[in-house]
């Protein structure tokens, strides 16, 4: 079983819309949830954290279900500049030693 | 300091040659990671340092593969030996607090072994 699970898409969205993209995490003492973007051949960058009460940012709003453990992100008024590799990234710990442990990423298309 | 930067961007290399990475990090971060990705894949954590230790190894890190940080500032990755399963994307990151945050990536070095 993967350890984060994401659907690779790609996901082909009109420009305007809104798009939601899921991960699942089987590790139920992750403790840190992120998602990242990541752009054609580009290093990933750090689009948000994901807090337990649900956090917004602009036209992103991540949500956590840790009794599901899912994760999920949803871009409203979508931007032809919002395409790109969705990362779903999780960790066991607040502050320790391990690593981040990456899904595959969620390639989202928006169209003129 | 503009950020995390990795040296070089990209490098081709025959097969069985040996090859170095280097990753200068974002100054004030005493935690340094070193990620592989290949294509159509997430990054996978190879190896951590904090300060000049080397705290944590993936099993992905074959003996092939060492990673150094001398002076607890930037750091070298080699790989001996280079075989076609090695070309991937090489990732630095650094953090100041751990996972908790986050990390910064630099751009990466991009290794293809022909």
């Amino acid at each position: 079983r993967k350890e984060v699970e994401q659907d690779p898409g790609p996901f082909n969205v009109p420009e305007g819309a809104t798009v939601a993209f899921n991960c699942t995490y089987s590790n139920s003492a992750s403790q840190s949830f992120f998602w990242y973007r990541q752009d054609c051949r580009k290093e990933p960058k750090l689009l948000m954290s994901v807090y337990s009460s649900g956090n917004e940012d602009g036209r992103f709003t991540a949500q956590l279900n840790r009794a599901s453990q899912y994760i999920s992100l949803l871009i409203r008024d979508s931007k032809l500049s919002d395409s790109a590799t969705y990362l779903c990234v999780v960790s066991l710990s607040g502050g320790g030693a391990d690593g981040l442990t990456f899904g595959k990423g969620t390639h989202l298309i928006i169209q003129p | 300091d503009t950020g995390v930067s990795q040296d070089p961007r990209h490098k081709i290399t025959k097969r069985g040659q040996n090859v170095t990475f280097r990753c200068d990090p974002i100054s004030e971060h005493n935690r340094l990671y070193w990620y592989r990705q290949t294509l159509g894949q997430g990054p996978e954590f190879l190896t951590y340092f904090q300060n000049e230790a080397q705290l944590e190894k993936s099993r992905l890190l074959s003996d092939r593969f060492s990673a150094e940080r001398p002076k607890g500032s930037f750091s070298t990755l080699e790989i001996q030996r280079t075989e076609q399963g090695d070309s991937a994307m090489y990732l630095c990151a650094s953090s100041s607090f751990g996972t908790a945050y986050g990390y910064t990536f630099g751009s990466g070095t991009r290794l293809t072994v022909v």
